[in-house]
């Protein structure tokens, strides 16, 4: 079955660091997005990705995160400057699938645990 | 923008009872409400949805109900197994391809 795929599993970095999440997305799938959770607390949204193109983001994505997917399958989260309140667990998560009728499906990865020290 | 509370935080039955989580959301413009299972080490996975135009749903042992005036939606699990614990998110979005509001969850536990 196809799944979407993330690593690292775990990064550990030091504050003031840049970070990169990757993220493979399912391949036929056409939005992509990043949540995070701080541990023990909610799934929280920070970005969708169609086309290309941010469709929306949240308050949490400022300046310090950006997104890019540089070729036709990679998917990655760029945190240019961490903080110790970036320190969570990172998911990508891919739905929509082409030609399909919309499911509303959201498929995640298992997630890239980022520690900032 | 969407709020969506949750509860209870916890919950432990025994093996073979009900379990029922509730949730209630702030924007009535939300009209998609999904549930994730997330188990240890693992990221959320789809166990039902529902749209605004049906009342309630079913899969098996697992059932939701809307309730769009009241803006409440609540997720029942009959003849609960060990394998059943996990933490459980109820969610709302307005369109199904759009950001996805988490509620905080729920951690059940499931007593053999």
């Amino acid at each position: 079955e196809p799944e979407v795929t993330q690593t690292p599993s775990h990064q550990v970095t030091q504050m003031g660091q840049e970070v990169i999440l990757r993220c493979v997305p399912i391949s036929n799938h056409l939005y992509f997005y990043w949540y995070r959770q701080i541990l023990g607390q909610k799934v929280e949204f920070l970005v969708s990705f169609y086309n290309n193109e941010i469709s929306e983001k949240s308050e949490i994505f400022d300046d310090q995160f950006s997104v890019e997917r540089p070729d036709g399958s990679n998917f990655t989260l760029k945190i240019r400057s961490t903080k110790l309140e970036d320190s969570a667990m990172y998911f990508c998560a891919s739905s929509i699938p082409s030609g399909s009728q919309v499911t509303g499906e959201l498929f995640f990865g298992e997630g890239s645990r980022l520690t900032v020290l | 923008g969407e709020n969506v509370e949750q509860h209870p935080s916890t919950l432990s039955v025994q093996e073979g009872d009900s379990a029922v989580i509730k949730c209630t959301y702030s924007d009535s413009a939300s009209n998609y409400f999904p549930w994730y299972k997330q188990e240890l080490g693992k990221g959320p996975q789809l166990i039902i949805d529902i749209r605004s135009n049906v009342g309630e749903k079913k899969d098996q042992r697992i059932a939701v109900t809307l309730n769009k005036t009241a803006k409440h939606f609540s997720l029942h699990i009959t003849e609960t197994q060990p394998e059943d614990s996990a933490v459980y998110f109820c969610a709302a979005t307005e369109t199904s391809y759009d950001k996805v509001i988490f509620g905080p969850g729920t951690s059940l536990s499931v007593i053999p």
